[in-house]
């Protein structure tokens, strides 16, 4: 079965640093990944997805992301971050290949607190 | 409807009580998905349709655990004979196939 480690459980920075979450997975296949953002209180909203094609892949609020198959990461940075950003980041995948669990699988997630 | 709908939002029980909680997905989406997430942890598979069929149930814990679609549309995940490890927040999510899950707001279910 496919799993997804998310190194980071806990990152603080100030206003306007510099952001990158770490992601891997492990499965051989060809996969679906995604980055699902949690704000307090909200429920799960995606933040951006890579299905194929250019592996830096941008979504909402100035994430982006980079697929890199030969290390299975798939990393979320943003350059400059808010007060705003604080939340909680889940990475996830879903398997494409024919016969694998059609289960999208996250990893534990990330908080990140920036501080004003 | 306009997105994932769930209810209750918030339920507390008594442990040995049964529970069900209830699932209304985006309108047309076939898919239908339930997660678990405990404090601190990633959402947690449990099980899954496609329209009404039950596709996965692998991830259900134990046999006190059901799911189902009976519509295709609607679910309901019913929890049977409470235990104190079953408090989670259960997440329910809808998708049109391969592609984006849409959440809900989730129920938060304590077992006292």
């Amino acid at each position: 079965a496919q799993s997804v480690s998310q190194h980071n459980h806990h990152v603080i920075l100030s206003e306007a640093a510099s952001l990158e979450l770490g992601c891997n997975y492990s499965y051989g296949g060809t996969v679906n990944l995604f980055w699902y953002v949690q704000y307090p209180g909200q429920h799960l909203q995606l933040l951006l997805k890579y299905f194929s094609g250019d592996p830096l892949v941008k979504g909402i609020k100035g994430f982006e992301a980079e697929f890199i198959k030969s290390k299975f990461s798939f990393n979320l940075r943003k350059p400059s971050v808010q007060w705003s950003d604080t939340a909680e980041y889940f990475c996830a995948v879903i398997p494409i290949s024919s016969g694998s669990a059609r289960q999208l699988t996250f990893g534990s997630g990330t908080q990140l607190t920036v501080l004003p | 409807g306009a997105g994932v709908s769930q209810s209750p939002r918030y339920k507390v029980t008594k442990r040995g009580q049964d529970v069900a909680l209830r699932c209304d997905p985006i309108s047309g989406h076939v898919s239908l998905y339930w997660y678990r997430q405990a404090l601190g942890q990633g959402p947690e598979f449990l099980t899954y349709f496609n329209y009404e069929a039950q596709q996965d149930k692998s991830g259900l814990p134990n046999d006190r655990f059901s799911a189902e679609r009976p519509e295709g549309s609607i679910s309901t995940l019913t929890i049977q004979r409470t235990e104190q490890r079953d408090s989670a927040m259960y997440r329910c999510a809808s998708s049109s196939g391969v592609g984006e899950l849409f959440f809900g707001e989730g129920s938060r279910l304590t077992v006292l």
